[in-house]
């Protein structure tokens, strides 16, 4: 199995900030590297998928990058609907998820 | 709208069986593959199984394999997974996911999920 990790575990923002969150891979994926945001008690929602391609319907203060095994998902400008925990996920073989970042308010 | 809405859960004893249902609207299912992706209580997203559009292609996480049989009935628009063996450690939310096209496992459409809990 790819492992995947995230980086940091949990951060505090506010709203308005740049938050920047970091996923890497056991091995390279190369662009094959989605993010998602989960709201406390609801189910996941996809934000980016290719590593970079944003999903339709989803804001674009939100923007994805990388390949081969280091990745980014930067939120320009921190609104309240984002606090929440996000999960990258690999789909170059079987997927696996990342452990989730959790941004709370600072 | 793309909704698809879970149902089946409920507690179940150590060694027990539980079916899961998923009933799909808003879209073609037949288009999709379609995967099952659980959440135990405060933990990450685990990918569970997935079957493609037409059910002839069927895929089942590693860990899980010989336990579980995943299933589909485009003409009624549902989706199903069959669990036996169960224990504790598949006590979780279960989500039924869209897939989507011309992506590869990129879930782009949950289910609110329906809770599994395996206890004595």
């Amino acid at each position: 199995d790819i492992q995947m990790t995230q980086s940091p575990s949990s951060l505090s923002a506010s709203v308005g900030d740049r938050v920047t969150i970091t996923c890497r891979a056991s091995q390279s994926i190369s662009t094959h590297l989605s993010w998602y945001r989960q709201k406390l008690g609801k189910a996941p929602e996809l934000l980016i998928y290719a590593a970079s391609s944003l999903q339709s319907g989803v804001p674009s203060r939100f923007s994805g990058s990388g390949s081969g095994t280091d990745f980014t998902l930067t939120i320009s400008c921190l609104q309240p609907e984002d606090f929440a925990t996000y999960y990258c996920q690999q789909s170059y073989s079987d997927p696996t998820f990342g452990p989730g970042t959790k941004v709370d308010i600072k | 709208e793309v909704q698809m809405v879970e149902s089946g859960g409920g507690l179940v004893q150590p060694g027990g069986s539980l079916r899961l249902s998923c009933a799909a609207s808003g879209f073609t299912l037949n288009s999709h593959w379609m995967s099952w992706v659980r959440q135990a209580p405060g933990k990450g997203l685990e990918w569970v199984a997935n079957i493609g559009p037409d059910g002839s292609q069927k895929t089942y996480a590693d860990s899980l394999k010989g336990r579980l049989t995943i299933s589909r009935d485009n003409a009624k628009n549902s989706l199903n997974l069959q669990m036996n063996s169960l224990r504790a450690e598949d006590t979780a939310v279960y989500y039924c996911v869209r897939q989507h096209v011309g992506a590869k496992t990129v879930f782009d459409y949950w289910g609110q999920g329906t809770l599994v809990t395996i206890s004595s």
